[in-house]
């Protein structure tokens, strides 16, 4: 049962333009989302992140959406740039019944920007 | 600054031995996390801690085994490795809980194969 969904593997976008990653999630009691970053060989790193009250946040060139009723976030990332080529997780949190909080990732999408 | 470090970054395991992977943070994070993460698929939680002495389970925790005996140590013990633990293995550790906005900070992973 994907809690966390990101449905599209792999997405090509052309430098300069503008690159959409999706994400959509079903557990209703997620109250925060995170996006990171992976490059090959790598740990993930940080990215961005969007609290459930809010509907957008923004970080230079990366903004994070959220929609709530529809259970969908997107990152945007203007302009692209060939060194955002990477594999981006989608991670959302939600407080377990023990107390503590729980993170859920999805299975990423690999961005590869063309120079 | 060195961050989240893990050793070894490779290990090839016979089926049945046993292996321990080392991962030591400088942050003073109270929180340390071991994930796997299996080819095209997400980050699966196996163990956490939450403090020196204090460790528990995640998604997958079988045929692992933790301790933390120090703020900065938090090692994955494999027993009787198996064809199934093959993956790459990422330690991470945060401020405050996997919640909120608490960002986890990674190691570079260890990539393990059992064959």
């Amino acid at each position: 049962d994907q809690q966390v969904k990101q449905n599209s593997p792999s997405l090509s976008v052309q430098e300069g333009r503008i690159s959409i990653l999706n994400c959509d999630y079903t557990n209703s009691m997620f109250d925060y989302f995170l996006w990171y970053k992976k490059y090959p060989a790598e740990g993930p790193t940080f990215l961005i992140s969007i609290s459930s009250i809010k509907d957008k946040n923004e970080d230079g060139r990366f903004t994070v959406f959220l929609n709530k009723s529809a259970k969908h976030l997107s990152l945007h990332i203007v302009p692209s740039q060939p060194g955002d080529s990477a594999v981006y997780f989608c991670a959302a949190s939600a407080r377990s019944g023990a107390g503590s909080y729980q993170l859920t990732f999805g299975k990423g999408t690999k961005l590869s920007v063309i120079p | 600054n060195a961050g989240v470090t893990q050793t070894p970054k490779f290990r090839i395991l016979k089926i049945g031995q046993s292996m321990t992977l080392q991962c030591a943070q400088d942050m003073n994070h109270n929180y340390m996390y071991w994930y796997r993460q299996d080819p095209g698929m997400g980050l699966k939680l196996i163990y956490y801690s939450v403090g020196a002495g204090i460790t528990d389970k995640g998604e997958v925790p079988n045929g692992y085994n933790v301790s933390r005996s120090t703020t900065e140590d938090f090692p994955l013990r494999l027993e009787l490795a198996a064809p199934s633990q093959t993956s790459v293995y990422f330690c991470a550790s945060s401020m405050l809980g996997q919640g909120g906005n608490s960002p986890l900070h990674f190691g570079n992973g260890t990539r393990l194969t059992v064959t």
